[in-house]
């Protein structure tokens, strides 16, 4: 039940682009992405309620395809401040992180 | 701004000690939420509670047990420690279940280790 995310890590460059993967065996109803830089607590990003729904703030963005129970996260032009380990959550009952992504980016 | 704080960052214990792991929120907030995280597995939880006195089990509550006498107030004991518990544990908070657009608020995590 735990949603599954790849790739479990990546290492970029500034300026790069990535994107990270969030699925779930089971239906989902709303995703919520955070980002923990190391040593620090989760911080949230953005929450996706319905599926086909798109959002995003600054370079930073994610989609939500309710049918096929995914949804990812865009970062593009990526900066060094957005290392970090990037987790997606859904609840279903209860909540359910991901297994977590870490994004490193070097100069 | 909401704050969620922990008792300590840094605990050590010794195998079978009763360990009691504090979290406070500052905003009201009716669901509180304590997580493990452990390298590979991200974060999993183990007890939530959605109001005052009410507690529900998450994935992984072997070993542990919670309480909240207080809104603002959420313990989770380790009633025997284990080796196995080594790990980082963060509490969250978020404003209610009503709807599914609250965020949650971590606090800044203890690192306990059991020997």
């Amino acid at each position: 039940q735990q949603p599954v995310q790849s790739p479990q890590a990546v290492i970029l460059r500034e300026g790069e682009d990535a994107v990270i993967n969030c699925s779930s065996s089971k239906a989902l109803y709303s995703v919520h992405w955070y980002r923990q830089k190391h040593g620090e607590a989760p911080v949230f990003l953005m929450i996706l309620l319905k599926g086909g729904e798109q959002k995003g703030h600054d370079k930073i963005s994610a989609s939500f395809n309710e049918k096929k129970q995914q949804s990812s996260l865009y970062l593009t032009a990526s900066q060094l401040s957005y290392s970090g380990t990037y987790f997606c959550g859904t609840e279903s009952g209860q909540f359910y992180f991901g297994t977590g992504t870490s994004l490193t980016v070097i100069p | 701004d909401v704050k969620v704080t922990q008792s300590s960052r840094y605990l050590v214990k010794r195998t079978g000690e009763k360990v009691f792991l504090e979290c406070v929120q500052d905003m009201d907030h009716e669901n509180m939420f304590w997580y493990r995280q452990d390298p590979g597995l991200g974060l999993r939880l183990i007890y939530f509670s959605y109001d005052v006195k009410m507690k529900e089990k998450g994935d992984i509550p072997e070993g542990y047990s919670v309480s909240r006498e207080k809104k603002e107030r959420f313990s989770l004991i380790l009633e025997s420690a284990s080796t196995n518990q080594t790990s980082m544990y963060l509490c969250a908070s978020r404003r209610s279940r009503i709807s599914k657009a609250y965020e949650q608020y971590f606090g800044p995590g203890t690192r306990l280790t059991v020997t």
